[in-house]
């Protein structure tokens, strides 16, 4: 299994530009979720999904969004790209949404805004 | 904001020395409780789950103290491959999901 794979690793951006962080899991979980993590801060929840069709909002969802076609894939999409969301962005999934389950996280996307 | 605190370190310790983490938190509804592990520029790896009962897996033992609201990991015959952030999270639930929240983690370095 390649576990949670995320694309791209890197990414400069301008603002006001959108784009898309790709995110698979291979291991058939139900619950995936976006994270971002800035210098001095926690890992924050931007996103999640219980399953396929079903995403709602965490702590921090302004200026993104997401979908949840299929059970693999969990992109997120940045509508117009602002300095503030220079951050690395984590994807994990994990069995089901429960929160005592294992979090798998992907590598990550360092992610610039100029 | 539900708030998990940690020392953000840096812990500078030598090879074989024993070191202790505590990390507290502010929802007394909190339900889970973990530590992981995040190398430098790498993802965030289950180290392990925190029991009401204490645990211990190898030289790294977990306790959990509900009246007081902290969460303890004690790494013993430090290794120079322990050096890493330790992340301190926690759970509760809030409707039917559980929301982790995260410590911002608590940077060690074994030293040889």
């Amino acid at each position: 299994n390649a576990g949670v794979t995320q694309t791209p690793k890197f990414q400069v951006l301008k603002t006001g530009q959108s784009m898309t962080l790709q995110c698979a899991q291979d291991m058939n979980h139900e619950y995936m979720s976006w994270y971002r993590q800035d210098p001095g801060m926690g890992l924050r929840l931007i996103h999640y999904s219980v399953g396929a069709g079903i995403t709602d909002q965490g702590e921090v969802p302004n200026g993104y969004n997401v979908s949840r076609s299929t059970t693999e894939d969990f992109p997120l999409r940045l509508l117009s790209a602002a300095p503030s969301q220079t951050s690395v962005y984590f994807c994990a999934s994990s069995v089901s949404g429960e929160g005592t389950d294992t979090q798998y996280f992907g590598p990550g996307t360092r992610l610039t805004v100029l | 904001r539900k708030e998990v605190e940690q020392d953000p370190g840096p812990f500078n310790v030598p090879e074989g020395a024993t070191v202790a983490f505590n990390c507290t938190y502010s929802n007394s509804a909190s339900q889970s409780f973990f530590w992981y592990r995040q190398d430098c520029r790498k993802e965030p790896k289950l180290l392990m789950s925190v029991y009401s009962s204490g645990n211990e897996d190898g030289r790294f033992t977990a306790q959990l103290n509900r009246a007081s609201q902290y969460i303890s990991l004690l790494i013993r015959d430090s290794k120079l491959s322990d050096s890493a952030t330790y992340l301190c999270v926690v759970m509760w639930y809030g409707g039917s999901q559980g929301n982790l929240i995260f410590g911002k983690g608590t940077k060690l370095s074994v030293k040889p």
